[in-house]
């Protein structure tokens, strides 16, 4: 079993539609939760970023985490054409100093106008 | 604040060449990773460094791959001999607090 795992999709959606996209993952030592976006031939970008369980908003976008079932989603409101690109969850453990990310797939997301 | 920079964007080799790239971190950014990205898949982790020490290279193929950082700063990713699969993008990356920060990356594809 991979240490994190992520529907690669693609996921295709209207404009104005709520998209939700998941991880999970196996290892309960992770305490960040991060999510990224990837547009095309570009480096990753950080979108969100949670420590441990809960939610958290920021704008259009809310990161969930929930621990117990080692989920986390994050949701976008009000999808837009911009939005497409593909989102990468990540999570690190916080042991002796920065410890590094560990990626999930990404999931392809078209948000069509 | 300026951010990664990574060169060159894009390279294109032969298999069994070698091929080397660079990574110039964010000013005062004591961690630097560098990432393989292979096409359809999340980056996975090659190197870790702590300054110029390296905290964990558990995942970097030694037998081909080097990389080394000069003075706690700028860093070198080398590949000999690259081989077809090694045909990826290569991201650097830098770390403040949690912030992973990232440049643009450099596409290798091997022929």
């Amino acid at each position: 079993q991979k240490e994190v795992e992520q529907d690669p999709g693609p996921l295709s959606v209207p404009e104005g539609a709520i998209v939700s996209l998941n991880c999970t993952y196996s290892n309960s030592a992770f305490q960040y939760f991060m999510w990224y976006r990837q547009y095309s031939r570009k480096g990753p970008e950080l979108l969100m970023y949670t420590y441990s369980s809960g939610n958290k908003e920021d704008g259009r976008f809310t990161a969930q985490v929930d621990k117990s079932s080692k989920y986390i989603s994050l949701f976008i409101r009000d999808s837009q054409p911009s939005d497409s690109a593909t989102y990468l969850c990540a999570m690190s453990a916080p042991l002796s100093g920065n410890t590094p990310l560990v990626f999930g797939k990404g999931t392809r997301l078209s948000v069509i106008a | 604040e300026a951010g990664v920079a990574q060169s060159p964007r894009y390279k294109i080799i032969e298999k069994r060449q070698s091929v080397a790239f660079w990574c110039n971190p964010i000013s005062g950014h004591a961690t630097l990773y560098w990432y393989q990205q292979i096409l359809g898949q999340g980056p996975k982790l090659l190197i870790q460094f702590q300054n110029n020490g390296v905290v964990d290279d558990s995942q970097l193929p030694k037998d081909r791959f080097s990389a080394e950082r000069l003075k706690g700063v700028d860093s070198t990713l080398k590949i000999q001999p690259a081989k077809l699969e090694d045909s990826a993008v290569y991201l650097c990356a830098t770390l403040r607090g949690g912030d992973a920060f990232f440049g643009q990356g450099t596409r290798l594809t091997v022929v």
